[in-house]
């Protein structure tokens, strides 16, 4: 299994443009979720998905949107790109039972200029 | 709302030294821990998580965490650190998101292990 896999691994974006963030998990996992880690405020939690056409907020969504139209997949959005979204995203996927623990992808490093 | 505290920033120590990094979390039910180590340009990895049972918890590498419910604290040690532990950890506690599981992560800020030769 090659687990949970990000692209791109760095991009660097003007503000304005958009872009979408790929994740895919190959483990039949039934929940994903998005992160964005920023220096010293360790992850937050952006979106998650609880299964194929299912998505919710999480703490930070404002600027992103998400789908999930497949068990596998789960990109992110970005619309119209700002400085404030440069970050390092991760997806995260889990089987689903609050005993279980989130595996990671690499993450995605992003600048906005 | 649940919340993890971690209150060092950055610890430096000696290799073979002992190490001891501390986490408080807020959290009104019974809660699931979880310590995770980040290498430098990595995802995270999984160390060790607690759900009940022996407060004891053994993971990988090494490592164990202690959890004192008395306390509100999950404490990651490790009796002799290697130059290889050099990383960022984060401790996270998990809430259910719907009946029939799921969870829901809620990280500390982290601390950053700088080992010393």
């Amino acid at each position: 299994n090659a687990g949970v896999t990000q692209t791109p691994k760095f991009r660097i974006l003007k503000i304005g443009q958009s872009m979408t963030l790929q994740c895919t998990q190959d483990m039949n996992h039934n929940y994903m979720y998005w992160y964005r880690q920023d220096p010293g405020m360790g992850l937050k939690l952006i979106y998650y998905s609880v299964g194929a056409g299912i998505t919710d907020k999480g703490e930070v969504p404002n600027g992103y949107n998400v789908s999930r139209s497949t068990t596998e997949d789960f990109p992110l959005r970005l619309e119209l790109a700002a400085p404030s979204q440069t970050s390092v995203y991760f997806c995260a996927s889990i089987h689903g039972t609050v005993y279980n623990e989130q595996f990671f992808g690499p993450g995605t490093r992003l600048t906005v200029l | 709302a649940q919340s993890v505290t971690q209150p060092d920033i950055h610890i430096t120590v000696s290799e073979g030294a002992s190490l001891e990094l501390r986490c408080n979390y807020s959290y009104g039910a019974t809660p699931y821990l979880f310590w995770y180590v980040q290498s430098p340009g990595q995802g995270l990895q999984l160390l060790l998580k607690y759900f009940s049972g022996d407060t004891l918890v053994q993971g990988i590498k090494g490592f164990e965490a202690e959890f004192k419910r008395s306390q509100s604290s999950f404490n990651l040690r490790k009796p002799s650190v290697h130059w290889s532990d050099a990383a960022e950890y984060f401790c996270a506690v998990a809430t259910s998101i719907l009946t029939g599981g799921g969870n829901k992560l809620t990280f500390g800020t982290g601390t950053q292990l700088k080992v010393e030769l």
